[in-house]
C-alpha cells in the first residue's frame, strides 16, 4: 500500500511569483488537508478537500487556493508568493473528512 | 492567539524510563484529541488518539491522559526507547474526529542510551 506522496521536495521561488504543490493520496483515501509548517511552529491548517469539494478552510488567504481530482489526488496554489510563504507544506490524507489523517513528507518552499 | 500549547521545547530522558510529553488548550470545544511523532525530513505519524469521553487511552508503550477540567493532555512514554527521540506535536479538533486539526508548537524529545 502506497502511503502519502508529495511533489517536489523542495523548490525555491521569487517574490510575486506563483507556486503548485502537488499531493497523491493513500489509497482508499478519499479526503485531503493541506498545512502549512513554518520554522519553530507546528502545523497550521489551510485547507481539505473532500470528494472534490472544499471542506473548510483556516484563516489563510485567497491567495491560497486548492484543487482536488476524481482521483482523489490534490494541488495546493499560492499567488503572489509572498517570504512569509517560506515553510514546510504538508498534506494529510484520510478515508473521511473526520478520520485519522496520515501526512506526506512534505515540500519545502523558500521564497526569497 | 495558540489555541494548543506544549510549554517544553525539549525534554531529555534516559533509556528505559518514562517521558512525559505535556499539552494544554484553551478552546472548550476541542473533542478530539491526538499526539504525532515527526523526525526530520517525514512527515508527522499518527501516535495515538482520544475522544472527549474519555479520560486514558493505552497503546502499547503510549498512553494518553486527558484532563478535561484543566484543559490539560498528557502523553506517557514507558520504556523509553532510543527510536524515540523526534518532535512530538499535540493536536486538536472540535469536529468529534480529526478534522481540522490545531496543533501545538511541539516538543523534541531525546531518549539518550
Amino acid at each position: 500500500e502506497t502511503g502519502v506522496t508529495q511533489s517536489p521536495t523542495h523548490l525555491i521561488k521569487t517574490r510575486g511569483q506563483q507556486v503548485t504543490l502537488r499531493c497523491s493520496s493513500q489509497s482508499g483515501h478519499n479526503t485531503v488537508s493541506w498545512y502549512q509548517q513554518a520554522l519553530g511552529q507546528g502545523p497550521q491548517f489551510i485547507f481539505q478537500y473532500y470528494r472534490e469539494e472544499e471542506n473548510g478552510r483556516g484563516n489563510f488567504p485567497p491567495r491560497f487556493s486548492g484543487l482536488q481530482f476524481p482521483n482523489y489526488s490534490s494541488e495546493l496554489n499560492v499567488n503572489a508568493l509572498e517570504l512569509d510563504d517560506s515553510a514546510l507544506y504538508l498534506c494529510a490524507s484520510s478515508q473521511s473528512p473526520t478520520d485519522t489523517q496520515y501526512f506526506g513528507p512534505g515540500t519545502r518552499l523558500t521564497v526569497l | 492567539d495558540q489555541q494548543v500549547k506544549q510549554n517544553s521545547p525539549s525534554l531529555s530522558v534516559q533509556e528505559g524510563r518514562i517521558s512525559i510529553l505535556n499539552c494544554d488548550y484553551t478552546n472548550s470545544m476541542f473533542d478530539y484529541f491526538l499526539w504525532y511523532k515527526k523526525y526530520p525530513a517525514e512527515g508527522p505519524t499518527f501516535l495515538i488518539s482520544i475522544s472527549s469521553i474519555k479520560d486514558k487511552n493505552e497503546d502499547g508503550r503510549f498512553t494518553v491522559f486527558l484532563n478535561k477540567s484543566a484543559k490539560h493532555l498528557s502523553l506517557h512514554i514507558v520504556p523509553s526507547q532510543p527510536g524515540d527521540s523526534a518532535v512530538y506535536f499535540c493536536a486538536a479538533s472540535a469536529r468529534g474526529g480529526s478534522e481540522k486539526l490545531v496543533f501545538g508548537k511541539g516538543t523534541k524529545l531525546t531518549v539518550n542510551p
